[in-house]
């Protein structure tokens, strides 16, 4: 069964900082593993699908990694915003389903 | 291009009722799934439908439900409601089940059991 961690739960920095956020997961057996941001109370908005075959994915100020056979992807989020605050989820998918399986999330605060 | 659309957005039932929560998928997708939201244990998968036919199904009682439609739209009901199904219910969509599919989500239906 696929677990999900994503450290820290929360973090609170300044405008204009770079951070990393982590995920780690327990089956290495992935197709592929999409990050996502999400607002308060709204759903989810994808934001990198990074496939098993590729090492690293690049959206903008966003850069997601993957090592597939340690089990971990960070999303690296370049010159951060307060726009930039809000919950990031990882959820890797096997091959064959649409399933996706989500970390808790890590909660991020971008102060001006 | 219209993304994942979900009705309604908020509903309010009582315990031992039922409801019916509807997704339209992205034009030209038609791989639907669902997924509940709570505080204590996230985001976990309901289920998941390609073209009319639930491929996978999550751990969840058989009050929950689900269904989709020759045009990909779907469906999830739940009967005989309990506090504990109050939620924030999400659909995703995607263009090619089972491949390289990016999923794409709507704004979801918040459920509230009274």
């Amino acid at each position: 069964k696929q677990e999900v961690t994503q450290i820290p739960a929360a973090l609170s920095v300044p405008e204009g900082e770079n951070l990393v956020l982590n995920c780690s997961f327990t089956d290495s057996a992935i197709y592929n593993l999409q990050w996502f941001r999400q607002d308060p109370g709204k759903g989810l908005t994808s934001l990198l699908l990074i496939q098993s075959s590729q090492r690293e994915q690049t959206s903008g100020r966003l850069n997601a990694s993957l090592d597939k056979s340690s089990g971990r992807s960070t999303l690296y989020i370049a010159a951060s915003q307060p726009g930039d605050s809000a919950t990031y989820l990882c959820a890797p998918r096997r091959g064959g389903s649409e399933k996706l399986v989500f970390g808790k999330g890590t909660k991020l605060t971008v102060n001006p | 291009k219209a993304g994942v659309t979900q009705t309604p957005r908020y509903l309010i039932k009582t315990r031992g009722q039922q409801v019916t929560l509807s997704c339209s998928p992205i034009s030209g997708h038609r791989s639907v799934s669902w997924y509940q939201q709570t505080p204590g244990q996230g985001l976990q998968f309901l289920f998941e439908y390609f073209s009319e036919t639930q491929r996978n199904k999550g751990n969840f009682p058989g009050r929950f439900s689900g269904r989709q439609f020759s045009n990909s739209r779907s469906e999830m009901n739940v009967s005989t409601l309990e506090l504990g199904d109050s939620a924030l219910y999400l659909c995703a969509s995607s263009f090619i089940s089972g491949k390289a599919a990016e999923a794409f989500f709507g704004q979801g239906t918040r459920l509230t059991v009274v």
